[in-house]
């Protein structure tokens, strides 16, 4: 399974954009990258996913790059209520998580 | 759907009792996913089902914790005897198992367990 490096904290002022790197350098072919977030004592939240081609919904925009090696998690316009640790995952069947990166809105 | 609904919220036991964590996934999911979380380990995967049956449990720490899945809309994750190095909380997950959605996980809102 491909593992995946996340910085541990970040910070970002409010109403910014918020962009979230993650390395997957040794992605396969059939693994999706999946982003999700854990905002505190909650369970994670299912943010977006992508295989190879920019993905956007309500919620945020996911950009992988060419070779797949690395991702970024975009939220366009950062509120207080984006707090949370956020997970990069990258695996065919089961779901492990890493440390993820902190963010910290600044308001 | 009401989503994953996990019970009790909370759990106050001492050391030595037995413990019993349930776990309702959404109708229809296919996989269902327990995970302990702590400030030193974080997220751990402890076990998963497909269909009801256990996929891989090497995340179970030892004897002491089993988990079963008697239908699809029910699990139970027991620890017997409880010690207090088990305090966590502890998440159940669903996911519905199509192949692209495969790790779109819906979480419950966990139990907090700590053991005196």
């Amino acid at each position: 399974d491909a593992k995946t490096t996340q910085p541990p904290s970040m910070d970002c002022a409010e109403g910014r954009a918020a962009n979230l790197p993650c390395n997957h350098s040794t992605i396969s072919g059939n693994e999706y990258v999946y982003w999700y977030r854990q905002i505190h004592s909650q369970g994670p939240q299912y943010i977006i996913h992508g295989l190879k081609n920019n993905e956007t919904n309500e919620m945020a925009s996911l950009i992988i790059t060419e070779d797949r090696k690395s991702s970024t998690l975009i939220l366009p316009h950062a509120t207080l209520r984006d707090t949370a640790v956020y997970y990069c995952i990258v695996r065919v069947a089961g779901i492990i998580f890493g440390k993820g990166t902190r963010l910290h809105i600044l308001p | 759907d009401a989503g994953v609904i996990q019970s009790p919220r909370h759990e106050v036991t001492e050391m030595g009792q037995e413990v019993t964590l349930r776990c309702k996934p959404i109708s229809g999911h296919d996989y269902l996913f327990w995970y302990r979380q702590t400030m030193m380990r974080g997220l751990e995967l402890l076990i998963y089902f497909n269909n009801n049956v256990p996929i891989d449990d090497s995340g179970m720490p030892e004897d002491r914790f089993s988990a079963k899945m008697p239908n699809a809309s029910f699990s139970t994750l027991k620890i017997q005897p409880s010690e207090p190095r088990d305090s966590a909380v502890y998440f159940c997950a669903s996911s519905p198992g199509y192949r692209e959605s495969n790790e779109k996980l819906f979480f419950g809102s966990g139990t907090q367990l700590s053991v005196l």
